[in-house]
């Protein structure tokens, strides 16, 4: 049963490019959750998706970040005209049900975001 | 001040020892309380969540809540050097998890 699937891994962008990062819930589970880590610091909650639905956007900037979850395929974090205060990992999470509950959220391993 | 405090470490101590890792918090209306554990580049797991104060125990790992004090807890006895890991504690707060910081544990063998 494979876990949260999240890619790439490590993405690399020039300043005013976009980046596009890609995650796979688990299977079955249909809550996604979109997080950022800086170095030395913890997580900062971005937006809450089920699928079709964007249910808690208040973590996410209002420019140049948006996020979806499709009935099919994976949920996407998008970032616009990337700035270097935009890199970061940025993790998924996801549950089976409204997870963040009882913290029963499943971590995929990051996407760790560079930008030059 | 943030909500949730964490000292970063790193916290190093030798194998077998007991580790006491802790968090403190301001915002009273937290009710689930959690400690996960992340391993270098990879995302973190949950290790155990408690909700009310008190003792919640399994295995090496004892989670303990002190609301009163706005005080969490995660002991870990017997420690390995496999426990090398930052370790985040994160609260609820509606139905957002706030975190703190993370305290990064090392185990000398």
């Amino acid at each position: 049963n494979a876990g949260v699937m999240q890619n790439p891994r490590h993405l690399v962008r020039r300043r005013g490019q976009e980046a596009r990062l890609r995650c796979s819930p688990m299977k079955g589970h249909s809550h996604v959750y979109w997080y950022r880590q800086l170095p030395e610091e913890g997580l900062k909650f971005m937006v809450y998706l089920q699928k079709e639905n964007i249910i808690d956007e208040s973590g996410m900037p209002k420019e140049r970040f948006s996020a979806e979850f499709p009935k099919e395929g994976p949920s996407i974090l998008r970032i616009q005209q990337v700035v270097r205060g935009d890199s970061a990992a940025y993790f998924c999470a996801s549950s089976l049900t409204e997870g963040q509950n009882t913290g029963e959220l499943f971590f995929g391993e990051g996407s760790r975001l560079t930008v030059l | 001040q943030k909500e949730v405090e964490q000292d970063p470490g790193p916290l190093s101590v030798p194998e077998g020892a007991i580790v006491s890792l802790n968090c403190t918090y301001s915002n009273s209306a937290f009710q689930y309380f959690m400690w996960y554990r992340q391993y270098s580049r990879k995302g973190p797991e949950l290790l155990m969540y408690t909700y009310s104060s008190g003792n919640k125990e399994d295995g090496r790992f004892t989670a303990q809540v002190d609301k009163s004090s706005k005080y969490i807890s995660l002991f870990i006895r017997d420690s390995q050097p496999s426990d090398s890991a930052t370790y985040l504690c994160a609260m609820r707060r509606n139905y957002q998890l706030i975190w703190g910081a993370g305290t990064k544990l090392i185990i000398k063998p």
